[in-house]
């Protein structure tokens, strides 16, 4: 399973809007409505932001929002905010409970 | 509160072996498949393996099948990571995960060195 691909780093300003992109195959996020999203703060465990495709848990704020057509999964967060600065990572389950991840976004607010 | 904590890390020369456990708590632990995800130093997340609730299905990643081995004690609430022949490229931090949708949980990680 190779992982899947995400642009290295994205940036913006505090108030834009960023979206960042994962792109799988058919066989994973392709076939399954089953993306998800992971933060990641330096020295922390990852926190879910987005699971099956565009569900948000309870407690993560409705600027982070997905979406996915094709192959091709995304997450936007909307109203950048300082603290929103921190890798990204998506997830998509790909067969036989197994799972692959992206190879993660940094996200910078400048 | 729903809490994962691994626990069994540290430093192992190469070919040697480690056992990684998970305590869980707060959630109906029988009910979920498990799951060990790894990340090494500055890069980025992997999956590598998972077990269901009742543990009749495994499954591992290409790169560690046949080397380690996933179990769990439903009655003890916990997760298990036997590893073996353990390699430089086997260094990172392990976490244990449920990977369930909206009930999706992750320890805070064991740091495993493979170091001669």
């Amino acid at each position: 399973q190779s992982a899947l691909t995400q642009p290295a780093s994205v940036s913006g300003s505090p108030g834009q809007s960023i979206t960042i992109s994962c792109t799988g195959t058919s066989s994973d996020v392709g076939s399954y409505n089953l993306v998800s999203w992971y933060q990641q703060h330096p020295g922390k465990a990852p926190k879910l932001m987005i699971y099956e495709v565009s569900k948000r848990p309870s407690g993560v704020s409705n600027r982070f929002s997905g979406s996915k057509s094709g192959n091709t999964a995304s997450l936007t967060i909307s109203g950048l905010q300082a603290e929103d600065e921190a890798d990204y990572y998506c997830c998509s389950y790909a067969g036989s409970s197994s799972y692959v991840f992206g190879t993660g976004t940094k996200v910078t607010v400048l | 509160e729903v809490q994962l904590v691994e626990s069994g890390g540290g430093l192992v020369k190469p070919g040697g072996s480690l056992r990684l456990s998970c305590a869980a708590s707060g959630f109906t632990f029988s009910s979920y498949s498990m799951n060990w995800v790894r990340q090494a130093p500055g890069k980025g997340l992997e999956w590598v393996s998972s077990i269901s609730s009742s543990s009749s299905y495994i499954y591992y990643a290409d790169s560690v099948k046949g080397r380690f081995t996933i179990s769990r004690d439903n009655a003890k609430n916990s997760l298990y990571l036997q590893m073996n022949s353990l390699r430089a490229e086997d260094t990172a931090v392990y976490y244990c995960a449920t990977l369930a949708a909206a009930q999706t949980r992750w320890g805070q990680g064991t740091l495993v060195t493979v170091s001669s």
